[in-house]
């Protein structure tokens, strides 16, 4: 099974509305890590966001936010206000395990476009 | 300089060449990560090294040599690289932590090879 699924095909949003991307996860470990990154064309990934699986609260960065759903193993990246500059590739990433046995693992990405 | 930087950013050479791929990061981080990224599939990690020691080798090929001569820099060597190689290639670090899992890791821009 894929440790992370991010389904959604390519995303178009009007700019300054504000979209959500999805992402789900599969663990069977209790504590674990969550993030985002942006990778735009020039092929930089650029960290976003991070959410630990203790961690009570949202994580927000910001106009970026990070709407946890334990129970149902999904953390999607909800972006307020998009801007032109937010048009890239965004991955989420999982790392399981203890020390150097800690494997940080990307799904495949979703496409994001945004519209003057 | 500051971050993670890569050179040469793009590369392209044939299938009989050696070439090397530098990575170097500016951030005090104790850990660094060759990752490829080709067309249509996740993020895959290549080698891991921790305080200039390899610890992770991920079932790459011998064409691909690692070498981290100290913890702020990190080397890739190719040789005899097949057209299917072709891909961006990511450097990474992190400052590693004793919550792994809250260890994020920061990117460079990547080189961008093209093996012919």
């Amino acid at each position: 099974a894929q440790k992370i699924t991010q389904t959604q095909p390519g995303m178009f949003v009007q700019e300054k509305e504000a979209v959500t991307l999805d992402c789900t996860y599969d663990t069977s470990d209790q504590s674990y890590g969550l993030f985002w990154y942006k990778q735009p064309s020039s092929g930089e990934m650029i960290f976003l966001i991070y959410q630990g699986s203790y961690d009570e609260q949202n994580a927000t960065e910001g106009r970026y936010s990070l709407n946890f759903q334990k129970a149902r193993k999904s953390a999607n990246l909800v972006i307020s206000a998009s801007q032109l500059g937010d048009s890239a590739m965004y991955f989420c990433a999982m790392r399981e395990g203890t020390g150097a046995n800690s494997k940080l693992t990307f799904g495949k990405g979703i496409t994001l476009s945004v519209r003057p | 300089e500051t971050g993670v930087t890569q050179t040469p950013r793009h590369l392209v050479m044939g299938m009989t060449n050696k070439k090397s791929l530098k990575c170097e990061q500016h951030l005090g981080h104790n850990a660094m990560y060759w990752y490829k990224q080709s067309a249509k599939k996740p993020l895959e990690l290549m080698f891991v090294y921790n305080f200039k020691e390899q610890t992770e080798n991920n079932s790459v090929p011998s064409r691909f040599s690692p070498e981290c001569p100290n913890s702020s820099h990190l080397f890739l060597h190719l040789h005899t690289l097949q057209p299917e190689d072709s891909a961006l290639y990511l450097c990474a670090s992190s400052q590693a932590k004793g919550y792994r899992r809250q260890e994020t890791q920061y990117f460079g821009p990547g080189t961008r090879l093209l093996v012919l």
